[in-house]
């Protein structure tokens, strides 16, 4: 089962907007992290916020956690058709190995027009 | 650097062949490694993952196996492909002093 959920499923924003994706997850977490995926390509790690930290930028991207509420989002500031692209939100989920793997969100599928 | 190669980039294979899927990593020793599968318009679903040379741990009952003979190798097995095993196949590792996951850049695979 996919432990992060990010809403909205797709978002389509003018070129120079702001735009906020949000995740949220069901168990304990000691980090997050969020990655983009251009249609037909790998997934690229944009950033990671730890479960102590509340805010953490990245030139235009702007994530924050709210431990207590099991959420996060992504703000990507003055949107550029660039970013046009599906982001995932992703956690750890501990192994019975004790090693952790990653458990992926379903994305939200972000659409600026020029 | 650390680098990550996938190939092949789209495949085409009939019902009841099978498929060798290939990725190595460079720059980096004893990775953690990860094979995901994609649905269309869909999240990853974890297939297999690796933490050291013929050590296999596989997530979901399928019809694809894996193997890791060297430690900056994993691919990705099928004896007969089915239907239902088209996909978007991408492979990641981790390097054990970091958290994030370095993806490849994908196979497509349409089984007909």
């Amino acid at each position: 089962s996919q432990q992060g959920e990010e809403d909205p499923q797709a978002l389509s924003i003018q070129e120079g907007e702001n735009a906020t994706m949000n995740c949220s997850y069901k168990t304990s977490i000691n980090n997050l992290q969020w990655y983009r995926q251009n249609s037909g390509r790998g997934l690229v790690h944009l950033i990671l916020i730890r479960s102590n930290e509340r805010e953490k930028h990245s030139g235009r991207l702007r994530v924050t956690l709210d431990t207590s509420k099991k959420s996060s989002s992504l703000l990507i500031t003055a949107s550029r058709a660039a970013d046009t692209a599906s982001y995932f939100c992703a956690t750890p989920r501990r192994r019975s190995d004790s090693s952790y793997k990653l458990i992926f969100g379903s994305g939200t599928r972000l659409l600026v027009r020029p | 650097s650390q680098t990550i190669h996938q190939w092949p980039a789209t495949l085409v294979q009939p019902v009841g062949s099978p498929l060798s899927l290939e990725c190595t990593v460079e720059g980096t020793s004893n990775p953690n490694l990860y094979w995901y599968r994609q649905a269309a318009g869909r999240g990853l679903q974890l297939l297999f993952y690796s933490v050291g040379i013929g050590q296999i741990s596989s997530e979901v009952p399928q019809n694809l196996s894996a193997s890791r003979p060297q430690d900056r190798q994993f691919i990705l097995s099928s004896k007969k492909l089915l239907l239902s095993d088209s996909g978007f196949y991408l492979c990641a590792f981790q390097d054990r002093n970091l958290y994030g996951y370095t993806f490849g850049s994908g196979t497509r695979l349409t089984v007909v």
